[in-house]
Parts: C-alpha cells; sequence; structure tokens
C-alpha cells in the first residue's frame, strides 16, 4: 500500500499570501496519478487538481499542482477567505488507492 | 448534470445489520466506477472499495475487506453499502463518488450518509 504524507498539518496565512501543500509519497506513482481535494466543514471533498497538475472544471488558476515521482505540491498563489478548507491527496495509480491524512488551511 | 444522491443519516445499535444507498443521474450509469469513502468524525478520508454496475466487478481496500459488502443495482440506478453487524467503530460519514470514465481519479461526490452506531 501507497502511504501519502502530508505537510504541514496546518498552514495559518492571511489573504493573499501563497501557500504551498506537500504531499509525499512512499514509493514512486508512475504516470502521476495524483488528485488534490478540497474539503470544507460539512461538505463533500471537491477535485481540484488530477494528474498532479491538470485542474479539474470551474477551478480558479490560483490553483496549481505539480511533481512527479514521490514529491507532489498544491500551491494555492493568493488564498482568498473561501479557501479555508482541509486538503487531501491522493493517490489513484496503485491498489488499494490511498489519501493523504491532509492539511488544513485557515486563513487568518 | 451529475448527481449522485446518497440516502438520509441513519443511527443504528452495535449487531444491528444497514444497508446505504448512493443513486446516480445525469450520465450513464453503468459505464463508470462508484468508490465508497470512509470519514471518521474529525479525521481524514479512507478508501473502501470500488463497484462497476455495468458488471458488479468490485475491488475492495484489504483494510475493508469482509467488513463490509459492496454492491450495485444498474435496474435503478443504484450503489448500496452494506453491513450485517454494525460496530460502534463503523460510526462515520459514507461517502459515494464516481470514478473519471478513463483515468482514475474521483470526480463527483455524494453528498455523504452519517451512520451513526451507539447503544
Amino acid at each position: 500500500e501507497i502511504v501519502l504524507t502530508q505537510s504541514p498539518g496546518t498552514l495559518s496565512l492571511s489573504p493573499g499570501q501563497r501557500a504551498t501543500l506537500s504531499c509525499r509519497a512512499s514509493q514512486s506513482l508512475s504516470g502521476s496519478y495524483l488528485a488534490w481535494y478540497q474539503q470544507t466543514p460539512g461538505q463533500a471533498p471537491r477535485l481540484l487538481i488530477y494528474g498532479a497538475s491538470s485542474r479539474a472544471t470551474g477551478i480558479p488558476d490560483r490553483f496549481s499542482g505539480s511533481g512527479s515521482g514521490t514529491d507532489f505540491t498544491l500551491t494555492i498563489s493568493r488564498l482568498e477567505p473561501e479557501d479555508s478548507a482541509v486538503y487531501y491527496c491522493h493517490q489513484y495509480g496503485s491498489s488499494p488507492r490511498t489519501f493523504g491524512q491532509g492539511t488544513k488551511v485557515e486563513i487568518k | 448534470d451529475v448527481q449522485l444522491v446518497q440516502s438520509g443519516a441513519e443511527v443504528k445499535k452495535p449487531g444491528e445489520s444497514l444497508q446505504i444507498s448512493c443513486k446516480g443521474s445525469g450520465y450513464s450509469f453503468t459505464d463508470y466506477w462508484i468508490a465508497w469513502v470512509r470519514q471518521m468524525p474529525g479525521k481524514g478520508l479512507e478508501w473502501m472499495g470500488i463497484i462497476y454496475p455495468g458488471d458488479s466487478d468490485t475491488r475492495y481496500s484489504p483494510s475493508f475487506q469482509g467488513q463490509v459488502t459492496i454492491s450495485a443495482d444498474k435496474s435503478i440506478y443504484t450503489a448500496y453499502l452494506q453491513w450485517t453487524s454494525l460496530k460502534a467503530s463503523d460510526t462515520a460519514t459514507y461517502y459515494c463518488a464516481r470514478r473519471h470514465e478513463s483515468s482514475g481519479y474521483v470526480e463527483d461526490w455524494g453528498q455523504g450518509t452519517l451512520v451513526t452506531v451507539s447503544s
């Protein structure tokens, strides 16, 4: 099973600042089969990024993904208040599929 | 529009059985895998398993194999998650989610079903 480790656990930033979230895999993800999801309290997750760097439909361009192999990054270039959420990475290239433990982004 | 509509919240006692559902609409139900994901209170997302409604091919995560049953009835566009004997540790929100047709990522989610198991 591929273990995904996200860091930091919590990120506290001001509006307009850049957020950098990390996801490290215990084994190389062939094909960059990594996605990022955003979850706000009481809501279902929402797909942000797939294929490590492709934005899902309707996702603002301030969200970007990068990385390959074992190291992946989600960047939110200019934080807005509505970006306050927990962000999860998810690998879908190997069975069983797995999620990271999440990074909470707080907006000051 | 693609929609996955899940059944409502449940409160059950330990040892009871339960089946929750996920009805798909706005797309060809038999052509897309449906996954189930657990989220325990205050915790992260856990992949439980996935089913292809077209032929009921089902794959379980090892952590959930033997603990739950995933099934689907393609005639009514509905997937199910079933327990035969609930435990308090099954208390969680359960999401169904539709996998992208050709890639492996999950792109559409149901609203979640909260299952509470308490004596």
